[in-house]
């Protein structure tokens, strides 16, 4: 059974970067996408980012600029970094797997982590 | 973007009735669009692909259908363990985009 378990700080200060990694577990991270997805507190649902087994990714415009995903293929981990953050960023974030060889399909999610930016 | 309305966003409904929940898109997405179900404080669920196809393991009473730009998902006899939030979802383009959510309580 595949698992995804999200890490990283719960509290971020405005203006810094927001940092969090995800470890895949039961399964390996070849031959997937890789998705993060973030729901601020109370909304819906909002796609930020994948990053294919191979090293190509793709990135929501609206976060493009501050947005990096990245890949450790030993680690079974893929990984996000949110720059310049603002309370707007505060979300739970979310990491996923694109089911049946597409990005656009989640099939396994971490259970998410809150993301908290304030001073 | 594609933007993905859904309609209602709250219901109430009584154990084992029938509800259906609509969600319209921008654009032609074809049928490249997805359900899932949310319960609170915790992970989505993956539970309907390319609109009609059933997620493995996910019960019967639960259906989809459309395409274009206008698809509904059905529970055909609403149980307790369906309360939550359902999402629809697009894929066609990028970047992928989810419906507002539908909110579905038990009357």
């Amino acid at each position: 059974q595949v698992q995804l378990q999200e890490s990283g700080p719960g509290l971020v200060k405005p203006s810094e970067t927001l940092s969090l990694t995800c470890t895949v577990s039961g399964g390996s991270i070849s031959s997937y996408y890789w998705s993060w997805i973030r729901q601020p507190p109370g909304k819906g649902l909002e796609w930020v980012a994948y990053i294919y087994y191979s090293g190509s990714t793709n990135y929501n415009p609206s976060l493009k600029s501050r947005v990096t995903i990245s890949l450790d293929t030993s680690r079974n981990q893929f990984s996000l970094n949110l720059s310049s953050v603002t309370a707007a960023d505060t979300a739970v974030y979310y990491c996923a797997r694109g089911a049946m060889g597409a990005a656009g399909l989640f099939d396994y999610w971490g259970q998410g982590t809150l993301v908290t930016v304030s001073s | 973007d594609i933007q993905m309305t859904q309609s209602p966003s709250s219901l109430s409904a009584s154990i084992g009735d029938r509800v259906t929940i609509t969600c319209q898109a921008s654009q032609d997405i074809s049928n490249f669009l997805n359900w899932y179900q949310q319960k609170p404080g915790k992970a989505p669920k993956f539970l309907i692909y390319d609109a009609s196809n059933l997620e493995t393991g996910v019960p019967s009473r639960f259906s989809g259908s459309g395409s274009g730009t206008d698809f509904s998902f059905t529970i055909s006899s609403l149980q307790p363990e369906d309360i939550g939030t359902y999402y629809c979802q697009q894929y066609d383009n990028l970047p992928l985009t989810f419906g507002g959510g539908t909110k579905v309580e038990i009357k």
